[in-house]
């Protein structure tokens, strides 16, 4: 089963609009919980986040973790059709010492109409 | 600064065969990671070497295999290729050990025929 789940699987909104984008997880010994924004090729680094409640913010996207009920939230308010992408949710796990894996959602496609 | 580079940026091999791929991290990262992209199973981590040490690894089996030399570049194996491994190969790069703050390099695309 998936342990990264992340919802909607797409999304359709127009500029302006504010979007929050979804990842809940289970994993046995959490480390980190990170976000990567893919546009064509390569992913690139958006958040992470390791404490539950505090909010990671940056320009007009912001994301917090709820360690209790084990999920995430990314949102991006006043979207602009650049914010068009493939947005992955990806779970560190830690399985002692310095060895971990991680572990990547399926993503959300988030399209942004003029 | 240079970004990551992955070489080649495309390849095509027969099933059976084996590959190696290589990453050059950004100057002054140590950490390397790479990743396989598949339309099917998405984004899934293979390992991560810094200064020359596998750091974690991911749930692929034995016929991959990577290392890494004491410059930071990486290479990557996948003998007895199968028709599965076709997929887009990540590298990724970070100045410290750890999976986050990674920088991705564009990538090669594996084709198995």
């Amino acid at each position: 089963e998936d342990k990264v789940v992340q919802s909607p699987l797409s999304l359709v909104v127009h500029e302006g609009d504010t979007v929050t984008l979804n990842c809940s997880y289970e994993v046995t010994n959490f480390r980190s919980l990170l976000w990567y924004k893919q546009e064509k090729k390569a992913p690139t680094f958006l958040f992470m986040l390791t404490s539950s409640g505090i909010e990671k913010k940056s320009g007009r996207l912001s994301s917090i973790l709820d360690k209790k009920e084990l999920f995430s939230i990314l949102n991006i308010t006043a979207t602009q059709t650049g914010d068009s992408a493939i947005y992955l949710c990806a779970v560190e796990e830690n399985y002692g010492g310095s060895q971990g894996n991680l572990i990547f959602g399926k993503g959300t496609k988030l399209s942004v109409k003029p | 600064k240079a970004g990551v580079t992955q070489t080649p940026r495309y390849l095509i091999k027969t099933r059976g065969q084996q590959v190696t791929l290589s990453c050059s991290p950004i100057s002054g990262h140590r950490s390397v990671s790479w990743y396989q992209q598949t339309p099917g199973q998405g984004l899934q981590f293979l390992f991560e070497y810094f200064s020359e040490t596998q750091r974690n690894k991911g749930n692929f089996p034995g016929r991959f295999s990577g290392r890494q030399f004491s410059n930071s570049r990486s290479e990557m194996n996948v003998s007895t290729l199968e028709l599965g491994d076709s997929a887009l190969y990540l590298c990724a790069s970070s100045p410290s050990a750890g999976l986050n703050t990674q920088y991705f390099g564009p990538g090669t695309r594996l084709t198995v025929l």
